[in-house]
């Protein structure tokens, strides 16, 4: 069975603080997928990023930054100075072959973070 | 933009009145799922479709039905809806590959069950 925890449930910064959001994850699958979705006030999901298990280079897009470490089993999310524009619900999710072609999506009960002017 | 359009966006229904949720994708996806999100519990997976008429059961598919008779249309049914599945739905596309599989959501539809 795959487990998403996303143990931080709210966080609330200053505006141009850093910030990290924590994923721990559980599978017994050798290869998997690992996601970033973010959902901002109002209510979309949208993609932010997808890591395989297999790569555990750290990527950076801008003011954000991801990493993986398979050792601990988590792939924590950083915004860099953050803006209220980041002020949104973030989920991590973790994707393994389930057989048939298709790969099942498991959800971390995701953060919510709010950005103080 | 993935092209998935959800309808409707917004409804409120009775309970025990039959619902259904049409999930549209202009992209030629070959999988479509459904998603409900719920406070404390994050999404969870009700049905998805791999196919023409190729549909298998999610994580808390018990009251729900889904039905795919053409690629772009994917269909979620509530036989007879009840309080516990006010929720928002999520409807979402991806094209799985050996080398894994990105999922993109549609934009939720917000039910309430009175």
């Amino acid at each position: 069975a795959q487990k998403v925890t996303q143990a931080q449930t709210e966080i609330s910064v200053v505006e141009k603080e850093d910030v990290t959001l924590d994923c721990v994850y559980e599978t017994r699958d050798t290869t998997y997928y690992l996601f970033w979705y973010k959902q901002p006030p109002s209510g979309e999901l949208v993609f932010l990023i997808r890591r395989n298990s297999f790569d555990e280079q750290n990527e950076i897009s801008g003011r954000y930054s991801w990493n993986f470490q398979k050792s601990t089993s988590s792939f924590n999310f950083t915004i860099t100075a953050s803006q209220v524009v980041d002020s949104a619900v973030y989920f991590c999710a973790l994707s393994a072959y389930s057989g048939a072609g298709s790969y099942q999506l498991t959800f971390g009960k995701g953060t919510k973070l709010s950005v103080i002017p | 933009d993935a092209g998935i359009t959800q309808s409707p966006r917004h409804k409120v229904t009775e309970t025990g009145t039959p619902v259904t949720l049409r999930c549209h994708q202009t992209e030629n996806h070959r999988y479509m799922y459904w998603y409900r999100q719920d406070p404390g519990h994050g999404l969870r997976l009700i049905h998805y479709s791999y196919g023409v008429k190729d549909t298998d059961k999610g994580e808390v598919s018990d009251g729900y039905s889904v039905s795919r008779s053409k690629t772009e249309d994917f269909l979620l049914t509530l036989e007879s809806a009840t309080s516990s599945q006010t929720s928002v739905y999520f409807c979402a596309i991806s094209d799985p590959t050996e080398y894994g599989d990105t999922i993109y959501f549609g934009e939720g539809s917000w039910l309430t069950v009175v």
